[in-house]
C-alpha cells in the first residue's frame, strides 16, 4: 500500500501562475522526497527535506514539511508549459524502498 | 555519463508466459531497486539488490524474482504472467544503500500482457 498521498489529483493552471500540490503520508519519516514524471517516462528526482527541515528551496521549486500533521506541500512558482507533468512525493518504507503517492497531475496552459 | 538504462523499452505477452526485464544502473552505483507502475497510480516497490542480494521486497508474489550481477546490472523475471502484471516496470539505482541517497530512475520497461 501506498503511504503518501497527494492532493488534489488533478490540476490545471496558467502559464505564470503558480502551483501548489499536497502530501500527505501516514508514518514517521527521515525525509520526504518529490519526483516529477513526464508522461510514461522515468521519475526524475526533484528535491530532498529531512524532517528536521521546515523549508527548503531549489529554483522556482520550494517544499515545506509539517511533521506535526504529517504532511508537506510543493510549490512550483512562475509555471511553465514544460512543467506539465505528473508530480509524486515519496518516503521511506522499512530502510530501503521508497513509497509513492498516486501523483498529482499537473497541466499548465501556454 | 550513461544514466540508467532499461531494455526492452516495450514488450507484449501472453498471459502465462515469462518475460525479464534488465537494468543497467548509473555508473558508479551498486543498488538497484525495481518499481511496478500501474496507469494512473504511483510506483510500487517490488524489491531492492544490493551486492546481488535482494535485501528489501514488497508485497509482491514469488512470480516476481530478481537478480544483481557483479557488475551491478539486474533483472526483473515475471512467471506466470497475468493480465495485472500489465504495467510501467521501473528501475531506479543508487550508491549505496544509505536511506537518504537520491535514487535515479531509468525510463522504465512497458509491459502489455494479453
Amino acid at each position: 500500500s501506498q503511504q503518501g498521498e497527494e492532493d488534489p489529483q488533478a490540476l490545471s493552471i496558467q502559464e505564470g501562475e503558480n502551483a501548489t500540490m499536497n502530501c500527505s503520508y501516514k508514518t514517521s519519516i527521515n525525509n520526504l522526497q518529490w519526483y516529477r514524471q513526464n508522461s510514461g517516462r522515468g521519475l526524475v528526482h526533484l528535491i530532498l527535506i529531512r524532517s528536521n527541515e521546515r523549508e527548503k528551496h531549489s529554483g522556482r521549486l520550494r517544499v515545506t514539511l509539517d511533521t506535526s500533521k504529517k504532511s508537506s506541500s510543493l510549490l512550483i512558482t512562475a509555471s511553465r508549459a514544460a512543467d506539465t507533468a505528473s508530480y509524486f512525493c515519496a518516503s521511506l518504507w522499512g530502510r530501503r524502498a521508497l513509497t509513492f503517492g498516486s501523483g498529482t497531475r499537473l497541466q499548465v496552459q501556454p | 555519463d550513461a544514466g540508467v538504462t532499461q531494455s526492452p523499452t516495450h514488450l507484449i505477452k501472453t498471459r502465462g508466459q515469462q518475460v525479464t526485464l534488465r537494468c543497467s544502473p548509473k555508473s558508479g552505483h551498486d543498488t538497484v531497486s525495481w518499481y511496478q507502475q500501474a496507469l494512473g497510480q504511483g510506483p510500487q516497490f517490488i524489491f531492492q539488490y544490493y551486492e546481488e542480494e535482494e535485501r528489501q521486497r514488497g508485497n509482491f508474489p514469488d512470480r516476481f524474482s530478481g537478480h544483481q550481477f557483479p557488475n551491478y546490472s539486474s533483472e526483473l523475471n515475471v512467471n506466470a504472467l497475468l493480465l495485472g502484471d500489465s504495467a510501467l516496470y521501473l528501475c531506479a539505482s543508487s550508491l549505496g544503500h544509505n536511506p537518504g541517497n537520491t535514487m535515479y530512475f531509468g525510463e522504465g520497461s512497458w509491459l502489455t500482457v494479453v
